[in-house]
């Protein structure tokens, strides 16, 4: 059964750094591309980038491109999702996604919130 | 970067009656590379349709996926309580972003 376990809920202060993970089991982790999307509170989805496991090709959208950084370690098929420097508009859930079009199976959600 | 807009922004109908959702495309997406998602309030979304018409695994055939080029429809034949929700439409055609739309709720 295909899986993706995401990191639980983090609580940080604006200025922060953070790396949420994504662990993928069920499957060939490094023959599938792995993305995120962001849902901030109340809204819609959005695209964030992806990357290829098998040689860390990573695709980002220019609405993140720099604000995000998306790495895998094939060696313990996980996933991460990080930033430098959090602010209040960071506050959303984020999804990890398996697929490079459309995603068939999604991680159960890791809640961001920054807050002063 | 595609842009989508889905509309009507909320459809309120009863169950037992269809649903037709809309998605526009800002350009083609090409070769209908168009999928719709459900979700459910404190849920993630769940894959409905891929490839614009094609059914992902388990889900009902009430729920159809027409359309080409740059305008889409989801259309649930006849509504079951489980489907109030919000639905998106994504375009994964051209190169990355791989875009959503904005969400159309459907609520009693």
């Amino acid at each position: 059964e295909v899986q993706l376990v995401q990191s639980g809920a983090e609580v940080k202060k604006p200025g922060e750094s953070l790396k949420i993970s994504c662990k993928g089991s069920g499957y060939s982790f490094t023959t599938y591309w792995i993305g995120w999307v962001r849902q901030m509170p109340g809204k819609g989805l959005e695209w964030m980038g992806i990357i290829y496991p098998g040689d860390s090709d990573t695709k980002y959208s220019p609405s993140f491109q720099g604000q995000v950084t998306i790495s895998a370690d094939k060696s313990i098929s996980t996933a991460y999702l990080q930033w430098s420097s959090l602010k209040a508009s960071d506050t959303a859930m984020y999804y990890c996604v398996r697929g490079i079009g459309y995603f068939n199976y999604w991680g159960q959600g890791t809640l961001v919130t920054v807050s002063s | 970067e595609i842009v989508l807009t889905q509309s009507p922004g909320t459809l309120s109908l009863s169950p037992g009656e269809r649903a037709t959702l809309s998605c526009r495309a800002s350009q083609s997406v090409g070769s209908s590379y168009l999928a719709w998602y459900q979700q459910k309030p404190g849920q993630a979304p769940r894959l409905l349709m891929y490839g614009a018409s094609s059914r992902a695994t388990g889900i009902p055939d009430r729920f159809s996926g027409s359309g080409s080029g740059t305008d889409f429809t989801l259309t649930i034949s006849r509504l079951e309580p489980e489907d109030f929700a919000v639905y998106y439409c994504q375009q994964y055609g051209s190169s990355p972003p791989y875009t959503f739309g904005q969400g159309t709720k459907l609520e009693l």
